[in-house]
């Protein structure tokens, strides 16, 4: 049982057009991660956000996590080529080394 | 730049034979892990470390054992590899274990086991 849901699983679409992908989860998460992962590479990380109803900047790309800290999104607007990549979210659910629960994924694609 | 290296980028080998995947952080953090991913079922824990000569079993730690002497080192080892068992493996790097551990990843070891 996969505690992190990413929808959708696959996104392809032209340059210049906006897309969101979601990260959700029925379980409460004391933070929450989104990492990039381009090809041929490990994942790297975006931002953490830790408030419920934190929104977050990143140039083009808009984060925000859920009010009650079960869900989080990722907007990117005006996507280019170099946005392509895997986008992972990780929620931390507790303290020690090993809190992070990584989600499903979501392998964008943007077309020149 | 800190770093996460893994020294080998693609390995291909037979079933049966043992496998040492490398890792090296240069970033004197505490904690270490291993990864495995596997399209559509995101990255599964396999070990973790949390000092020199401690280690965790992670989600998925049947057919590997790991090695932490130390503590820029962390190596996953196959004692016997199987065909079920390839896949793309990331080691990982952190050093806050009080709260949202932010992990340094390396750039993955892709393993073939024919």
């Amino acid at each position: 049982t996969q505690l992190l849901e990413q929808s959708p699983q696959f996104l392809s679409i032209q340059e210049g057009e906006n897309l969101t992908v979601y990260c959700n989860s029925s379980s409460v998460f004391s933070s929450l991660q989104w990492y990039r992962q381009e090809p041929g590479e490990g994942p790297v990380l975006l931002v953490t956000v830790v408030t419920g109803g934190e929104v977050k900047k990143l140039k083009r790309l808009t984060f925000q996590f859920g009010d009650a800290r079960k869900d989080s999104s990722l907007h990117i607007t005006a996507a280019q080529p170099g946005d392509t990549g895997l986008y992972l979210c990780a929620g931390a659910r507790r303290t020690g080394a090993n809190n992070l629960f990584f989600g499903t994924g979501t392998r964008l694609t943007v077309i020149p | 730049d800190v770093k996460v290296t893994q020294s080998s980028r693609y390995l291909v080998k037979r079933t049966g034979e043992k496998v040492f995947l490398e890792c090296v952080q240069d970033m004197d953090h505490e904690n270490m892990f291993w990864y495995r991913q596997d399209p559509g079922l995101g990255l599964r824990l396999i070990y973790f470390s949390y000092d020199v000569k401690m280690k965790e079993k992670g989600d998925i730690p049947e057919g590997y054992s790991v090695s932490r002497e130390k503590k820029e080192r962390f190596s996953l080892i196959l004692e016997s590899a199987s065909t079920n068992q390839t896949s793309m493996y990331l080691c990982a790097s952190s050093v806050d274990s009080s709260g949202a551990n932010v992990l340094t990843f390396g750039a993955g070891s892709r393993l073939t086991v024919l």
